[in-house]
């Protein structure tokens, strides 16, 4: 089965480091979207993309996060400078629109830890 | 605008107990209906669909039906097994729209079976 693969599962830092999160999309799909798991929000969309470029990314502090889509096979959130408050897991997704709707496919998470 | 309410969790039952977890919705436009499964260290995998009103959506036992008239997307499952434990969305996604395949999610209600 194609799956959306996520680089690094786990990722401790200290306060002030750069973190880059990387996502494979499934091969063929056009939108990537990134979200962001807490216990306390739930889960948040933080920006997507389609066709690589961004649709939407309202859902993502400006001043420090930046999302991008190098290319087709590559999508990277950046934050810089990580704050504690960012611990969190975050999920990148693809899927294939418009047309017949075919489901959302989530990765397995970049566990975020910041000290 | 679109937004998913789902009862809160966690929600606790035996082996082989009867399962209801509610979703109600709002949107403008023609939405369709979702049900995501989360199991612990993983990501969100899509359970069921229904992209009309009245459609029955239905896997692995779970079933939920599309009520235009009550805004409602409620998952059921007539005997729930431990392995069923997990965390359960409902989302929303309005395809007629610009945002097209951008899903609204409900907070998530949590599932605990006991053996």
């Amino acid at each position: 089965d194609a799956r959306v693969t996520q680089t690094p599962r786990h990722k401790v830092t200290e306060m002030g480091q750069e973190v880059t999160m990387r996502c494979q999309p499934i091969l063929g799909h056009n939108t990537v979207f990134w979200y962001r798991q807490t216990m306390m929000q739930g889960l948040e969309l933080l920006a997507y993309f389609r066709n690589r470029a961004p649709l939407d990314d309202s859902g993502m502090p400006k001043d420090r996060f930046s999302a991008e889509m190098p290319d087709a096979t590559l999508a990277t959130l950046k934050i810089q400078p990580s704050e504690p408050r960012d611990s969190a897991v975050y999920f990148c997704a693809s899927g294939l629109v418009p047309g017949h709707y075919q489901p959302q496919h989530f990765g397995d998470g970049t566990r975020l830890s910041i000290l | 605008g679109n937004s998913v309410t789902q009862m809160e969790g966690p929600v606790t039952l035996s082996e082989e107990a009867f399962l209801t977890i509610n979703c109600t919705y709002t949107a403008t436009g023609y939405p369709s209906l979702f049900w995501y499964v989360q199991y612990p260290g993983e990501g969100l995998q899509l359970l069921l669909k229904a992209t009309k009103a009245d459609d029955k959506g239905s896997n692995k036992g779970f079933e939920a039906t599309y009520r235009k008239e009550t805004t409602s997307f409620h998952l059921e499952k007539g005997s729930v097994q431990v392995s069923d434990s997990a965390v359960y969305f409902c989302a929303l996604s309005d395809l007629l729209s610009f945002q097209g395949g951008k899903l609204i999610f409900g907070q998530g209600t949590e599932l605990s079976v006991k053996p």
